[in-house]
């Protein structure tokens, strides 16, 4: 089946730090690519879209300016945290898609970000 | 706004138990359903998707089955085992676009 490799699997670091998650589709095309946060004992929360070539559309109350997204190739998207503060601390996933648009997602194993 | 809900939150059976996790979806016009597992800590396994032009699913023990009509679906897990243990997770994809809308998820504990 398709793999999505995410990493890190794990962050911690100082408060004011920017930290860069990668996410990789190891055998398919990802024309899209979506992050997502996810609180303790809590669903899956949309950030941002992406489609490869194209600036991120983000949803509504997430900071654009704070939650970089740069999707530069078919199997290649990241996100930054830029000046991370203890309230960015979450586990973030990210899933891609191929093109189609009854084409499944397929997850990352996540990050857990801990800002200190 | 679609919302997806989930029924139970949690639950928690005794091994080789048959069980149905509840999913529930206010907007009708999907695109697809999906049920996913997620394992503490990692990320998440899809399970089963059901087109919208579908009634239900089967891979192994486990049989999803959408109703569009009255949004709902459910997930029906045979002779459950203590490695099912897990948070399930359903997810409706909407016509109006390529974004998932998630439930909160069931918590499932299965019991040796």
């Amino acid at each position: 089946g398709a793999v999505v490799s995410q990493h890190p699997s794990r962050v911690i670091c100082k408060s004011g730090t920017s930290v860069k998650i990668e996410c990789r589709s190891l055998d398919f095309q990802a024309t899209t690519m979506f992050w997502y946060r996810q609180f303790p004992k809590q669903s899956l929360m949309l950030m941002a879209t992406s489609n490869e070539g194209s600036k991120a559309t983000y949803e509504q109350g997430v900071e654009k300016d704070k939650f970089l997204i740069n999707h530069a190739s078919l199997t290649l998207s990241t996100l930054t945290v830029t000046s991370a503060h203890p309230e960015d601390s979450s586990f973030y996933i990210c899933s891609a898609s191929g093109a189609g648009v009854n084409q499944p997602q397929h997850f990352g194993d996540g990050t857990r970000l801990s800002i200190l | 706004k679609q919302e997806v809900t989930q029924i139970p939150a949690a639950l928690s059976v005794p091994e080789g138990e048959n069980l149905v996790l509840n999913c529930s979806f206010t907007d009708s016009a999907i695109y697809n359903l999906q049920w996913f597992r997620q394992d503490p800590g990692k990320g998440l396994t899809s399970l089963l998707l059901i087109q919208s032009s579908q009634r239900e699913q089967t891979s192994g023990r486990l049989n999803a089955s959408l109703d569009k009509s009255s949004g709902r679906s459910t997930l029906y897990i045979a002779a459950s085992q203590p490695g099912d243990s897990a948070t399930y997770l359903c997810a409706v994809k909407e016509t109006s676009g390529s974004r998932l809308t998630f439930g909160e998820g069931t918590q499932l504990t299965v019991n040796p």
